[in-house]
């Protein structure tokens, strides 16, 4: 089946590293995704990977992906207030092309 | 210069009433989707269409019916509104990333989303 688990809730001092984690089910994902939600507005895709891939790295973001363990994790360096908001990891379902999401992490940033 | 729009923003309603959700995108994408996020965030889909065509529907009730004028618009109706209705429903955009020849990450944006509150 297809279901993807992210822990519910992250705090972090400004400036330290945050690290979001997320399992998914569907080993046949071809790419994942990182999405931001910041409050009352819409998703935003951060970044993505795909499933060759166990590193990529964009400024900030640093995503991992152990694909035997089926494990993602998006780390964000030098952490600040304005990145305070919900982080969703999502699969892609290779048939359908239908993303599937995590619950949603929110990362609280404290000054 | 919005990518994907969404009328109206905020709608407040009563149970057994009838609405209309507006998409619009203006990316030349081919692929449209609704999704619904419920008071506890979790993001779930509803719907996809393809040029039009309806490609997947995830066991939502019969209530709700998509509407694909053309390739650039996915309109949400639904009819006798119940409490359970109350969320916020986004819309999202994308190339066709399904099928068996995946090439791409295909990403999927997002609207600004509308809250439905039913009461």
């Amino acid at each position: 089946g297809e279901d993807v688990e992210q822990s519910l809730f992250l705090s972090v001092r400004e400036g330290d590293s945050s690290v979001i984690n997320c399992t998914y089910t569907d080993s046949s994902s071809t790419y994942l995704y990182w999405y931001k939600q910041e409050p009352g507005a819409g998703l935003q895709l951060l970044t993505y990977i795909f499933s060759n891939m166990d590193m990529k790295q964009d400024q900030r973001l640093t995503v991992l992906l152990n694909k035997k363990d089926k494990h993602l994790s998006l780390r964000i360096a030098d952490t600040q207030t304005g990145d305070s908001a919900i982080y969703f990891c999502a699969e892609r379902s290779s048939n359908t092309g239908k993303l599937i999401f995590g619950q949603g992490t929110t990362l609280q940033v404290k000054p | 210069d919005t990518a994907v729009s969404q009328t109206p923003k905020y709608l407040v309603t009563q149970m057994g009433n009838d609405k209309s959700i507006k998409c619009e995108q203006n990316l030349g994408h081919d692929t449209m989707y609704w999704y619904k996020q419920d008071s506890k965030k979790f993001l779930k889909i509803m719907f996809s269409y393809n040029n039009k065509e309806l490609i997947i529907n995830e066991t939502v009730p019969n209530r709700f019916s998509p509407k694909s004028p053309d390739k650039a618009h996915l309109n949400l109706h639904i009819n006798s509104l119940e409490l359970g209705d109350s969320a916020v429903y986004f819309c999202a955009s994308s190339q066709w990333a399904g099928g068996l020849a995946e090439r791409g990450p295909y990403e999927q944006y997002f609207g600004p989303g509308t809250r439905l509150t039913v009461t």
